[in-house]
């Protein structure tokens, strides 16, 4: 299985805005909208932060937004919080013979 | 409120076996897919396995293809990983997690440490 690739880090400050990228190939990211984002904060097991590409499940704050454009993915997370610091995992379905494939990680740092 | 509860996590001797169980609560059990998703000490999750709601359909990656064996039991709210030849590559914290319309992991357990050392 190849992980999509991440940015190792990202940061920002309180109140500002930080984008990370995912980006696979078009068999998986570009080629099917089923894209979700994870937040895994240390010893703690990953959170379900968006699916299919840009839909929030119930209790996600809306600061949590995805994007895609071809083969790459995005989460946006604005109005940056100090609790927003932690890891990052995108997934996408990697057709029928990787179904699943997640991401390298980018760890989020609030300034 | 959905919980899932991984335990049988242990050091094993490469080439040993394992079996690992998720209790599942707070929603229709059998109603869900059900995955195993691990994660090695600092790398990103990797997907293992998962399994129908009624059980009869199973897949695997290929790193454990052959190796290891997933099932679940509706009448008791659990699943299982069997783990055989396990090597050092297997060392990893394990999780269950359930299906969100097929392509999304949405609620995960609290994991269970699988270390593979001699």
């Amino acid at each position: 299985q190849s992980a999509l690739t991440q940015p190792p880090s990202a940061s920002g400050s309180p109140g500002q805005s930080v984008t990370i990228s995912c980006t696979g190939t078009s068999s998986d990211v570009g080629g099917y909208n089923f894209v979700s984002w994870y937040q895994q904060h240390p010893g703690k097991a990953p959170k379900f932060l968006i699916y299919e590409v840009n839909k929030r499940p119930s209790g996600v704050p809306d600061r949590f937004s995805g994007s895609k454009s071809g083969n790459t993915a995005s989460l946006t997370v604005s109005g940056l919080q100090a609790e927003d610091e932690a890891d990052y995992y995108c997934s996408s379905h990697g057709g029928s013979d990787n179904l699943y494939v997640f991401g390298t990680g980018t760890k989020v740092t609030v300034l | 409120e959905v919980q899932l509860v991984e335990s049988g996590g242990t050091l094993v001797q490469p080439g040993g076996s394992l079996r690992l169980s998720c209790a599942a609560s707070g929603f229709p059990f059998s109603n869900y897919w059900m995955y195993w998703v691990r994660q090695a000490p600092g790398k990103g999750p990797e997907w293992v396995s998962r399994v129908s709601g009624d059980g009869s359909t199973t897949s695997y990656a290929d790193s454990v293809q052959g190796r290891f064996s997933m099932s679940r039991d509706n009448t008791k709210d659990t699943l299982h990983l069997q783990m055989n030849s396990l090597r050092a590559e297997d060392t990893a914290v394990y999780y269950c997690a359930r299906d969100h319309w097929g392509w999304a992991f949405d609620h995960w357990g609290q994991g269970t440490l699988v270390t593979v050392s001699s």
